[in-house]
């Protein structure tokens, strides 16, 4: 089936603890992308990445880092989470930016 | 430079009766534009999109969406709303020339009326 997978779905962490939400596809997309979903401001692109080892910051990457060293996996890092960082997160993959994106299910991460 | 303003943060509407959720957008070239869709506590899913073919996109589920350029409009119609159709929405542009970032609407959030 093809699918978009994150983990883990759900995460309570504290201030300054490195954590990695990791995101896989098995759709052989060029394009994989990350995004931040807060009540009010719809969905912000944090990062996105055109193919392995391509990355490039979207609208809001303060405090986050991204990684694309295989085609399939593109994780999210927070070096150092802060409270403003609690969000839901959502990985998508394509084709291309203009094509049909794939949303993964969904992270939900509390920064205490 | 591309941007995206959905004008109505929620809609009601009673069951059986039209649909309209309204979105207007900015790009300094040429657009593609989508609209997608997310039930309560799910991912988010496709339901039609625009990339300079015709102008008016059919979608899943009944949905249909019409591009205005003389308007810079891109809204998204159905002419019978059904339970099923409670979600938010979300209108997303991206220019066809400069950059790859596509840039979301704020959302519009369908409640149906039984």
């Amino acid at each position: 089936e093809a699918q978009v997978t994150q983990n883990p779905r759900y995460l309570i962490t504290v201030t300054g603890k490195k954590l990695t939400v990791t995101c896989s596809q098995n759709m052989n997309h060029e394009y994989m992308s990350w995004y931040r979903q807060d009540p009010g401001l719809g969905l912000r692109q944090i990062y996105y990445s055109m193919n392995v080892e391509v990355t490039d910051k979207g609208d809001v990457p303060e405090g986050y880092k991204v990684s694309r060293k295989e085609k399939r996996n593109f994780p999210l890092i927070l070096e150092s989470p802060s409270p403003n960082q609690t969000s839901l997160y959502f990985c998508a993959s394509s084709s291309g930016p203009r094509k049909t994106q794939y949303f993964g299910p969904g992270t939900r991460l509390l920064v205490l | 430079a591309q941007s995206v303003t959905q004008l109505d943060s929620h809609v009601s509407v009673s069951e059986g009766t039209p649909v309209l959720l309204r979105c207007n957008y900015s790009s300094s070239y040429s657009p593609s534009l989508f609209w997608y869709v997310q039930h309560p506590n799910k991912g988010l899913q496709l339901l039609l999109k625009y990339t300079s073919a015709a102008t008016l996109v059919k979608g899943i589920n009944g949905f249909e969406a019409e591009f205005k350029k003389s308007e810079t409009s891109f809204h998204l119609t159905k002419p019978s709303a059904h339970m099923s159709d409670a979600a938010e929405y979300f209108c997303v542009v991206i220019s066809n020339f400069g950059n790859e970032k596509l840039t979301f609407g704020t959302g519009t959030r369908l409640t149906i009326i039984p």
